[in-house]
């Protein structure tokens, strides 16, 4: 059990850039989460994936916002058009069965100048 | 709408007396409640969780209180440790396993 592993730990880009960020959870975990976590606040669900399938979606993620998971291991996140805005810390979650709690990475950090 | 809350931000507590974490929800759908901790430039790690069958759960030094009728609950930490010093979250769900829903977290600093 190596954890939750998140590429790149920092990212800054320009307003209006596109990002991607990668999520490789713990081996044999089947479901996946994306959250958002903004200054001083808590951290807000994004995305799920059981396997490869997107099971449920946020009002948070926009269009610019797409989350992937194409063979059910690794996800990835991209924004497109950065703002200001998305900055933030971006959390990846796993689980093997549903009922456990989730085992977060460390987060990418975005910076959105 | 934040559906879940923690209403102090930051706490203060001397090594080896109780430190008291509470979190206030508002969605009475939620049965499934979780502690976390948060280390700076770390994400959060599980602490313990509580079902709503139950009205207390312990681990340790930590023990979660779960109060229904007040939609309530608090985290005991007991003797506090300096090394407890973290951003604490609460988070609920529906079921246990779907989506959290997370309070704004708060600072414990547990003073030597």
């Amino acid at each position: 059990d190596t954890g939750v592993s998140q590429n790149p730990r920092h990212k800054i880009t320009k307003r209006g850039q596109n990002v991607t960020f990668r999520c490789d959870p713990i081996s044999e975990h089947n479901r996946l989460y994306w959250y958002r976590q903004t200054l001083g606040q808590g951290p807000e669900f994004l995305t799920y994936f059981q396997n490869e399938a997107q099971l449920e979606k946020s009002r948070l993620l926009s269009d610019r916002f797409s989350a992937e998971r194409p063979k059910g291991s690794f996800s990835t996140l991209e924004i497109q058009r950065t703002e200001q805005g998305d900055s933030a810390m971006y959390l990846c979650a796993s689980i093997k069965t549903v009922g456990e709690p989730l085992h977060f990475g460390n987060g990418t950090r975005l910076t959105v100048t | 709408d934040q559906q879940v809350k923690q209403n102090s931000p930051s706490l203060s507590v001397q090594e080896g007396r109780i430190s008291i974490l509470n979190c206030d929800y508002t969605n009475s759908m939620f049965d499934y409640f979780l502690w976390y901790k948060k280390y700076p430039a770390e994400g959060p790690t599980f602490l313990i969780s509580i079902s709503s069958i139950k009205d207390k759960n312990e681990d340790g030094r930590f023990t979660v209180f779960l109060n229904k009728s007040a939609k309530h609950l608090s985290l005991h930490i007991v003797p506090s440790q300096p090394g407890d010093s973290a951003v604490y979250f609460c988070a609920a769900s529906k079921h246990a396993g779907n989506m959290l829903t997370f309070g704004g977290g708060t600072r414990l600093m547990v003073k030597p």
